[in-house]
């Protein structure tokens, strides 16, 4: 167990819709990774947040936002949801201060399964 | 743009055979490779590469970098069903990049009885 926890587990939504997944943080840990992996693909780095701040994004449309929270914790939010938009959603924590720090200390949770119809 | 290219796409064997899985990268600044195995959900780390030709081990796992003709490879020997996963490879960039990784597609091992 690493100790992040995401919410929910899974979860189906139709076309257009929005959705929340929630991440929790490791203890420590005050930087949250996104991820998108589709089926048959590795995981696709969404935007990650240090200390409550967007902190660098990949290429996905405005239309997937975030937030981190004082605990360190986050969301994903997803507006207008596409079929594309069906994979399994990932987060990672690790203890980010700014300065070079290995992903050896990347912690990832076991996703929430998005469905849309 | 970075690329990262695994091969194979899915590998099926049996309990003893021994694999071995390839990752090509094309990264700016490149600074680490790293493996993962995904079984169900969390990709859990393997190994983190930095030198080139310095072979890492851990039990039957063991993974080595070329830095100058951009791969590594991951060799898993006396093959057994609980490896059955899918194994990632994802070159790292450090510094600002720091978990913002880039992971190639992916190869799924299937290893039966």
């Amino acid at each position: 167990e690493t100790g992040v926890t995401q919410s929910p587990t899974h979860l189906i939504k139709t076309r257009g819709q929005q959705v929340t997944l929630r991440c929790s943080s490791q203890s420590g840990h005050n930087t949250v990774s996104w991820y998108q992996q589709a089926l048959g693909q590795g995981p696709q780095f969404i935007f990650q947040y240090y200390r409550e701040e967007e902190n660098g994004r990949g290429n996905f449309p405005p239309r997937f936002s975030g937030l981190q929270f004082p605990n360190y914790s986050s969301e994903l939010n997803v507006n207008a949801l596409e079929l594309d938009d069906s994979a399994l959603y990932l987060c990672a924590s690790s203890r980010g201060t700014g300065a070079p720090v290995t992903n050896e200390k990347l912690f990832f949770g076991s996703g929430t399964q998005l469905s849309v119809l | 743009e970075d690329k990262v290219v695994q091969s194979p796409l899915s590998l099926v064997v049996h309990e003893g055979d021994t694999v071995t899985l390839n990752c090509s990268y094309e990264v700016t600044n490149f600074r680490s490779l790293l493996w993962y195995k995904q079984e169900k959900k969390a990709p859990t780390f393997l190994f983190m590469l930095t030198s080139s030709g310095i072979e890492k081990k851990s039990g039957r796992l063991s993974s080595i970098l070329d830095k100058k003709e951009l791969f590594s490879i991951l060799n898993i020997t006396a093959t057994q069903t609980g490896d059955s996963a899918i194994y990632l490879c994802a070159p790292d960039a450090g510094g600002t990049s720091y978990g913002k990784l880039t992971f190639g597609q992916g190869t799924i091992l299937t290893v039966h009885p």
